[in-house]
């Protein structure tokens, strides 16, 4: 693996069906992130983690969970999906802790929920 | 982002022209501003940030500036190029943590 990685790439989901999406990142930082990007709206952070054992709701966390058991993977979990939760996930990760890191984001999982 | 707003959402130029995108924010803890180029179906990518203790800074033909007085940044692109269309987004680091909130984008096209 190189840098950040996510998986799946797509995915069509029913709606109320669990869904988790997975981000791997080899770059040994400390922080990560998932943002949502919808059109005309920008990218919304969900939840982050600013270190390994340690999370955070960003500014749309609802319907969302995340879990930091490692350095390395940031999984994104809809418990229930909605329509309205269709969109593209990023997922980015920073060096250790400076808000003057750069963020490298995954190549983004696109999900549609019907 | 909840706090931090661009404009214009859409800019068409011509190619060798210069091209500005305008970014305020609302808090005044925020000192660090990114900028992101995402070209269509594609991450966003880092082009140039700027931190606080600084007004300007400029690679090549990208330039940003920053206010801090009037909570405002901006970027710059001269003799711009077909291969700059892409949405630019800039942001600002929140207060806590090291996450950021985002601008809504805007949408450059140059055309030749």
């Amino acid at each position: 693996i190189a840098g950040i990685t996510q998986a799946p790439t797509s995915q069509i989901l029913a709606a109320g069906r669990r869904m988790t999406l997975r981000c791997t990142q080899d770059m040994r930082h400390n922080a990560m992130y998932w943002y949502r990007q919808d059109l005309g709206l920008g990218l919304r952070l969900i939840h982050y983690s600013n270190t390994a054992g340690t999370t955070g709701k960003g500014e749309v966390p609802d319907g969302y969970s995340v879990s930091r058991a490692n350095t390395d993977d940031f999984p994104l979990t809809l418990a229930s999906a909605v329509p309205s939760q269709t969109s593209v996930y990023f997922c980015a990760s920073s060096r250790e802790g400076s808000s003057y890191n750069e963020q490298f984001f995954g190549p983004g999982t696109r999900l549609t929920v019907l | 982002g909840e706090n931090v707003e661009q404009h214009p959402s859409t800019l068409s130029v011509q190619e060798g022209d210069s091209a500005v995108i305008k970014c305020t924010y609302s808090d005044s803890a925020s000192n660090y501003f990114p900028w992101y180029k995402q070209e269509l179906g594609k991450r966003p990518q880092l082009i140039i940030d700027i931190r606080s203790n600084v007004g300007e800074k400029k690679d090549q033909r990208i330039a940003v500036t920053l206010n801090k007085t009037a909570k405002h940044f901006s970027l710059h692109i001269t003799e711009t190029q077909p291969e700059d269309s892409a949405v630019y987004f800039c942001a600002a680091n929140r207060p806590t943590g090291y996450a950021l909130n985002f601008g809504k984008g805007t949408s450059l096209l140059v055309t030749p």
